[in-house]
């Protein structure tokens, strides 16, 4: 059953903690992607993937660091230095940067205490 | 300013009673167009690709339009599960992969 899996569905964080969230695919997609989103936003992209070992910042990359050591998996980290960082991350994949469809995963949301 | 505007904003309907939805795009060189379905708390949820003026895709009871400003989500006879926020974005040519999207549409279908 081929699709897009992100974990964990729930993440509260303290102030001045990391956390990282998971995104993996097993649909043989070479792109990935981070969104977040926010009540009353459009989703906003985070960071982008179009092949193992490299990677791009998107419109809101401050805060967060990602890596792409294997096809499969693409890794958020949500850094301290990001100063609002409480919303609903999402990650997406296409087959490759040509095809433009994305598909999304469940999402994790992420909450600040 | 923003690149990609959906209105309304929320729409309820009578079970059966069709309508429309708006996605007005402004950027240059559009690359594609694409509407999603989102549930509460759930990943949104993929229904067409449109890349040119005139093109026209169908799926059960949506029909998804494209003009060179905009495109329409057309529901016909909606059902109770078609509630949901749909979403639209684009990708612009030259530009970065990322989608750019509107924020969206929450339609509810009463019984």
């Amino acid at each position: 059953d081929g699709g897009i899996t992100q974990s964990p569905k729930y993440l509260f964080r303290k102030e001045g903690q990391n956390v990282t969230l998971s995104c993996e695919q097993n649909l043989n997609h070479d792109a990935m992607y981070w969104y977040r989103q926010d009540p009353g936003q459009g989703l906003r992209l985070i960071y982008y993937s179009q092949i193992v070992n490299d990677f791009q910042k998107g419109d809101i990359a401050e805060g967060y660091s990602v890596s792409r050591e294997k096809k499969e998996s693409f890794p958020l980290t949500v850094t301290s230095a990001q100063k609002n960082p409480t919303a609903f991350y999402l990650c997406a994949s296409s087959a490759d940067r040509r095809t433009d469809t994305q598909y999304f995963g469940p999402g994790t949301r992420l909450t600040v205490l | 300013e923003d690149q990609v505007t959906q209105s309304p904003e929320a729409l309820r309907l009578q079970e059966g009673e069709s309508s429309s939805l708006n996605c007005s795009y402004t950027v240059s060189g559009l690359r594609g167009l694409f509407w999603y379905r989102q549930d509460p708390g759930k990943g949104p949820e993929f229904l067409f690709t449109l890349y040119s003026a005139g093109e026209e895709k169908e799926k059960e009871r949506l029909k998804a339009t494209l003009t060179k400003k905009e495109s329409f989500l057309h529901i016909t006879a909606p059902k109770p599960e078609d509630s949901a926020t749909y979403l639209c974005a684009v990708r612009e040519g030259g530009g970065a992969d990322g989608l750019t999207f509107g924020k969206g549409t929450h339609l509810i279908i009463q019984p």
